[in-house]
């Protein structure tokens, strides 16, 4: 079975730009989380989504931004890039959502912002 | 008070030992808990995942977990040069969603 895709793999835009990143589940899995990875801060949640719904969401700006398709793939976008956006988005495929399902992550997006 | 502490190490143990990775977690609702670990430059890989009290055994790994002392650790046995990486802590917390912690960094000499 094929594991998560996240596309692209790396990324370099200009402050104040927009972007989207782009994430394919485990075939099977309904629920994509989102997150957010820095040497500072380590990794933290960004939100999560089940059935085209958000479920969950972390303590990030409005400039953060998702959403699932009925295939359940799932996009995030970032609008008004700033520096300290460069990070490793990753995003983590589940069979269901709650405390019971395991999370699968993907290769991750390298974002740099300039 | 962080909501998951790891020691950030590096810890260090010779090829062959035991390495012993712990991590507490201050939402005492939390109920289940995840054992990641990442290499430099790759993304996050699910090796253990434990929802009750006590141990839970696959292959070489380990989880523990007391929720009275709200303590989560994680045994490698027979240690080998290619466990040399970040494990990172997870906790599924009362919020509904998976807090990570900073994560240790092991090393494994020969």
């Amino acid at each position: 079975k094929a594991g998560v895709t996240q596309t692209p793999r790396y990324l370099i835009k200009t402050r104040g730009q927009q972007v989207t990143l782009s994430c394919s589940p485990i075939s099977g899995h309904r629920s994509v989380s989102w997150y957010q990875q820095t040497p500072g801060q380590g990794l933290q949640f960004l939100f999560e989504y089940f059935s085209e719904t958000q479920r969950n969401k972390g303590n990030f700006p409005g400039r953060f931004s998702g959403r699932q398709f009925s295939n359940s793939r799932s996009e995030m976008n970032v609008s008004t890039l700033e520096l300290g956006d460069s990070a490793l988005y990753l995003c983590a495929s589940s069979l269901g959502t709650g405390d019971l399902y395991e999370q699968y992550f993907g290769p991750g997006t390298r974002l740099t912002v300039t | 008070q962080k909501e998951v502490e790891q020691n950030s190490g590096p810890l260090s143990v010779p090829e062959g030992a035991i390495a012993s990775l712990n991590c507490t977690y201050s939402d005492r609702g939390s109920q289940s808990f995840f054992w990641y670990r990442q290499y430099s430059g790759k993304s996050p890989e699910l090796i253990m995942f434990i929802y009750s009290n006590g141990d839970k055994e696959d292959g070489r790994f380990t989880a523990q977990l007391n929720k009275a002392s709200q303590y989560v650790s994680l045994l490698i046995r027979d240690s080998q040069p290619s466990d040399s990486a970040t494990y990172l802590c997870a906790v599924y917390s009362s919020a509904s969603k998976i807090i990570f912690g900073s994560g240790t960094r092991l090393s494994i000499r020969p």
